[in-house]
């Protein structure tokens, strides 16, 4: 089992493009939450996804942020015309059916840059 | 609202002396609280969780809902045990998410 993998690790965008994080959890796991780590402070939760549902996004910005997990394929977050702003670590984690009461495992990270 | 606060954000040991982190939360209910690490270029691991009150690599936390604090401790540190440490909660009203506080930077020097 490879684990939760995140790709790309390291993703440049310019102002006003799109990013695309992807997020493949664990065999078997059917759970996936994403959070974001700004500069010098812990993560922050954002979404937390069941396959074809959103069980919670109270983390998440109003506007340009999206998240998805579909019933075939990675989880993936989108964020539309992006802003330095949003330059931080994007981190994926999964867990297994039983969802949030059970041990979640995360991902490397894709760490995103706007310039 | 929930909060987790470590207020060290760099520890600096020698190898074989005892090391605290610091973790105090602010939570109304009953929360879960767990200590999270990071060694270098590897990703976030689960290192304790307070319900199971295990010792893991030494390290152990107990939770004071007095103090509303999980400070993690171990007697000595080891030079493997420089890496990123975070505390976290979990609410019993929202299973999903955790919250973490911003870490505490761990090096061990021999």
């Amino acid at each position: 089992n490879a684990g939760v993998m995140q790709n790309p690790r390291h993703l440049v965008r310019r102002r006003g493009q799109e990013a695309r994080l992807r997020c493949s959890p664990m065999k078997g796991h059917s759970h996936v939450y994403w959070y974001r780590q700004l500069p010098e402070e812990g993560l922050k939760f954002m979404v937390y996804l069941q396959k074809e549902n959103i069980i919670d996004e109270s983390g998440m910005p109003k506007e340009r942020f999206s998240a998805e997990f579909p019933k075939e394929g990675p989880s993936i977050l989108r964020i539309q015309q992006v802003v330095r702003g949003d330059s931080a670590a994007y981190f994926c984690a999964s867990s297994p059916p039983g969802g949030g009461r059970t041990e979640a495992f995360f991902g490397q990270g894709t760490r995103l840059t706007v310039v | 609202a929930q909060r987790v606060t470590q207020p060290e954000k760099l520890l600096s040991v020698f190898k074989g002396a005892p090391v605290e982190l610091k973790c105090n939360y602010s939570y109304s209910g009953s929360p879960e609280l767990f200590w999270y690490v990071q060694y270098s270029r590897q990703r976030l691991q689960l290192l304790l969780r307070h319900i199971s009150r295990e010792s893991i690599k030494g390290f152990t936390a107990d939770l004071n809902k007095g103090e509303t604090s999980f400070h993690l401790k171990k007697p000595f540190a080891q030079e493997e045990d420089s890496a990123m440490y975070y505390c976290a909660l979990r609410p019993t009203d929202s299973w999903g998410k955790l919250q973490f506080g911003a870490g505490t930077q761990v090096v061990v020097t021999p």
